[in-house]
């Protein structure tokens, strides 16, 4: 079975500073990873996502993820945080193969001080 | 990218009516979409999958005759919330698989939110 854990349900940055979302995964096939971002009040829009090949998934914003097979983990990244990135972001790993249905973590808040 | 769209955004009924919300691609055709449900501060919890043409499958503890699955184009999905309850208030998102399982990518809609007083 397929379940995403990510760590801290709020995640408070500077502007300019390194933004680090942590989500690990369990799956007992190859997984296929995903990051979602929502702002308040709508749906959800991808950042990326991890299927096969490359490791580093770069994806919107500025935002990049790593799959590291051995931490089973998808730490979602980006090297200076802007405002706009003040949103809930959501790890989701795919049940049952790619483009099926999504688990998903529990969402972290992140929030952006100037 | 492919576009989703729900409707409608905003809804709010009394106790005890139904309620339907659309789900539609408006750029490409989705034999399967996937319902979730999504509780204030909450992640979201998937509720069932559309099938087009055929019965929605539920996840285990979402009542069936309660939320209504209809999937009955390529495009459209509707979920009917029946006889509602505060107790259904929600923030209800929809997602679209573009192309078959296993190759395909799932666009989300903007989320229909469901107040019953």
């Amino acid at each position: 079975a397929q379940s995403v854990t990510q760590l801290g349900s709020h995640v408070s940055v500077s502007e300019g500073a390194l933004v680090l979302l942590r989500c690990n995964y369990s799956s007992s096939v190859p997984p296929y990873l995903f990051w979602y971002v929502q702002y308040p009040n709508q749906g959800l829009q991808l950042l990326l996502k991890y299927t096969t090949g490359a490791t580093l998934v770069k994806g919107i914003n500025g935002f990049e993820a790593e799959f590291k097979k051995s931490e089973t983990s998808f730490h979602l990244t980006k090297p200076s945080a802007h405002m706009s990135d003040a949103a809930e972001y959501f790890c989701a790993v795919a049940k049952g193969g790619y483009g099926n249905k999504l688990v998903f973590g529990a969402g972290t808040i992140l929030r952006v001080k100037s | 990218g492919a576009v989703v769209s729900q409707h409608p955004s905003r809804v709010i009924c009394k106790s005890g009516t139904s309620v339907k919300i659309e789900c539609r691609s408006l750029d490409f055709q989705a034999t399967t979409m996937f319902w979730y449900r999504q509780f204030p501060k909450q992640s979201l919890m998937l509720m069932a999958t559309s099938n087009e043409g055929s019965k929605a499958t539920y996840e285990q503890g979402v009542e069936k005759d309660k939320f209504l699955i209809n999937h009955a184009s390529l495009t459209l999905s509707t979920l009917t919330v029946t006889s509602a309850h505060p107790e259904d208030s929600s923030f209800y998102i929809c997602s679209a698989r573009a192309g078959g399982r296993g190759t395909g990518e799932l666009f989300f809609g903007e989320g229909s939110r469901l107040t019953v007083l």
